[in-house]
C-alpha cells in the first residue's frame, strides 16, 4: 500500500501570502489529521477530518482552515501568512476516528515564510 | 492546554546498552497513549498505542509499559542499536478525541 503523501515538500513564502498544502492518505483511511512542529514545540494538533467533515480544531486562529473531499484527499490552508507560521506540517491518516486509531504520517511539508 | 512531557530531552548511549524513557501525561480523560519513532528526514512511524492500565507492548528489542493511574508510561530499548538513533515521540489521546503530542527524547547511539 502506498504510504501517506504530501505536497508540496518545500515551500517559501512572504508574509501577507496564502499557502494551501495537500494531503493523501492511504487507500481506504477516512481520518486525517494536521499538525504543526515548530523548533522546539511537540506537535502540535491543527484538526482532525473523518467522512469530509472536520470532527475537531486545536488551538489555532481562524486563517488556519482545512477541508476533505470524498476521496478522503485533504488540504489545509493558511492565509495573511505570518513569520510564526514557518513551520513543517505533518498530516497523519487513520483507517477509524478516535485516538486508539494508528495514525500514518506523512514526510510533510516545510514552509518557510519570509 | 494539556502538558506531555517526556524525559530525558537527549540521551547518547553505547551500543549495546539497555535505555528507557518516559512519558508523562494527565491522569483524567484517558483514552490511548501512542509512541513513535522519528528519524531524521522520515516520518514518524508508529511503534506502539496503549490502552488499557498496565499494557505491556513488545516489538523486537522495544518494549512498553503504561500507567494511566499515574499518568506515565515507560519506553525501554534493549542492546541499543545505531539504527535505533531517532526522536522517540509519545502522544496522549483524551476523549476529546484529540492527541497531545511531547516534545520528545532524543536518542543518539555510539557504535
Amino acid at each position: 500500500k502506498a504510504g501517506v503523501t504530501q505536497t508540496p515538500r518545500y515551500l517559501i513564502k512572504t508574509r501577507g501570502q496564502q499557502v494551501t498544502l495537500s494531503c493523501s492518505p492511504i487507500s481506504g483511511h477516512r481520518s486525517v489529521s494536521w499538525y504543526q512542529q515548530t523548533p522546539g514545540q511537540g506537535l502540535q494538533f491543527l484538526f482532525e477530518y473523518f467522512s469530509e467533515t472536520q470532527r475537531n480544531k486545536g488551538n489555532f486562529p481562524g486563517r488556519f482552515s482545512g477541508r476533505q473531499f470524498s476521496n478522503s484527499r485533504s488540504e489545509m490552508n493558511v492565509s495573511t501568512l505570518e513569520l510564526g507560521d514557518s513551520a513543517l506540517y505533518l498530516c497523519a491518516s487513520s483507517a477509524g476516528q478516535g485516538p486508539y486509531n494508528e495514525q500514518f504520517f506523512g514526510p510533510g511539508t516545510r514552509l518557510t515564510v519570509l | 492546554i494539556l502538558n506531555v512531557e517526556q524525559s530525558p530531552q537527549s540521551l547518547h548511549v553505547q551500543e549495546g546498552d539497555s535505555t528507557n524513557f518516559t512519558c508523562s501525561f494527565p491522569s483524567s480523560n484517558f483514552y490511548a497513549l501512542h509512541w513513535y519513532r522519528w528519524e531524521t528526514a522520515k516520518s514518524p512511524e508508529a511503534l506502539f498505542v496503549m490502552t488499557l492500565n498496565g499494557d505491556e507492548k513488545k516489538k523486537g528489542r522495544i518494549s512498553a509499559t503504561l500507567n494511566t493511574k499515574e499518568g506515565y508510561s515507560y519506553l525501554y530499548i534493549k542492546g541499543s542499536q545505531p539504527e535505533d538513533s531517532a526522536t522517540y515521540l509519545c502522544a496522549f489521546g483524551n476523549t476529546g478525541n484529540q492527541f497531545y503530542f511531547g516534545t520528545g527524547t532524543s536518542l543518539t547511539v555510539i557504535p
